[in-house]
């Protein structure tokens, strides 16, 4: 397919555990973004790259939270320890140039136990 | 810290009914778009509005973007099942990177 993926789907942890999302986006897409969005929220931002550098994370909640992208195109966003209010859906999006429509990922829904 | 805030956050109607919904924020965004999102996907971008005042259409959705751009509407004329969803504001940061959405209106169509 030609949109953005994410892997997986559905992630269940036990408190305490670290957990890796996958995102892949638009190939050729320069910017990647991950987003929070809790249950019956709007997303909240994360954080952002521009090809492999990650210009802002003013959004990740705590150092817990840490992203890459290497190589400018698949990103990971990890949590180390998890904590129940970490449960929410991860959202990836991705756009062709720097200031552009954002196509999003169909999320990673992360429920901590 | 910009903010949208979003009016209903729930709302419940018939077939055929009218609805419109509200964006509002204390900020000035550089330009705002509304999203609407499906369970179990990401949302999917309905339309950008960048000039205070600018109306646009798309179908039976009409967009407006007020004079300050500072809020925003989505009026739906005669509803449907289909339109069922949440509709999510975002407004974009003075870069015009990063979005900042609001608390999302879930609409439910009744057949």
């Amino acid at each position: 397919g030609a949109g953005v993926s994410q892997s997986p789907r559905y992630k269940v942890a036990k408190r305490g555990q670290d957990v890796a999302l996958r995102c892949d986006p638009i190939s050729g897409h320069v910017s990647l973004f991950w987003y929070q969005q809790a249950l019956g929220q709007g997303p909240e931002f994360l954080t952002y790259f521009q090809n492999e550098a990650q210009l802002d994370k003013s959004g990740l909640p705590s150092d817990r939270f840490f992203a890459e992208r290497p190589e400018g195109s698949v990103s990971t966003l990890k949590i180390q320890r998890t904590q129940q209010e970490d449960s929410a859906v991860y959202l990836c999006a991705s756009t062709l140039g720097l200031v552009d429509t954002q196509y999003f990922g169909p999320g990673t829904r992360l429920t901590v136990l | 810290t910009q903010l949208l805030e979003q009016s209903p956050q729930f709302l419940s109607i018939q077939e055929g009914e009218n609805l419109t919904v509200y964006c509002n924020s204390s900020s000035v965004f550089s330009s705002l778009q509304w999203y609407r999102q499906e369970p179990g996907e990401g949302p999917v971008l309905l339309v950008t509005v960048v000039t205070g005042g600018e109306v646009k259409k798309l179908k039976r959705l009409t967009f407006q973007f007020g004079d300050a751009r500072k809020d925003s509407s989505l009026h739906i004329t005669a509803a449907q099942p289909g339109d069922t969803g949440l509709y999510l504001c975002a407004g974009h940061n003075n870069a015009g990177n990063m979005l900042t959405f609001g608390g999302g209106t879930r609409l439910m169509v009744k057949p």
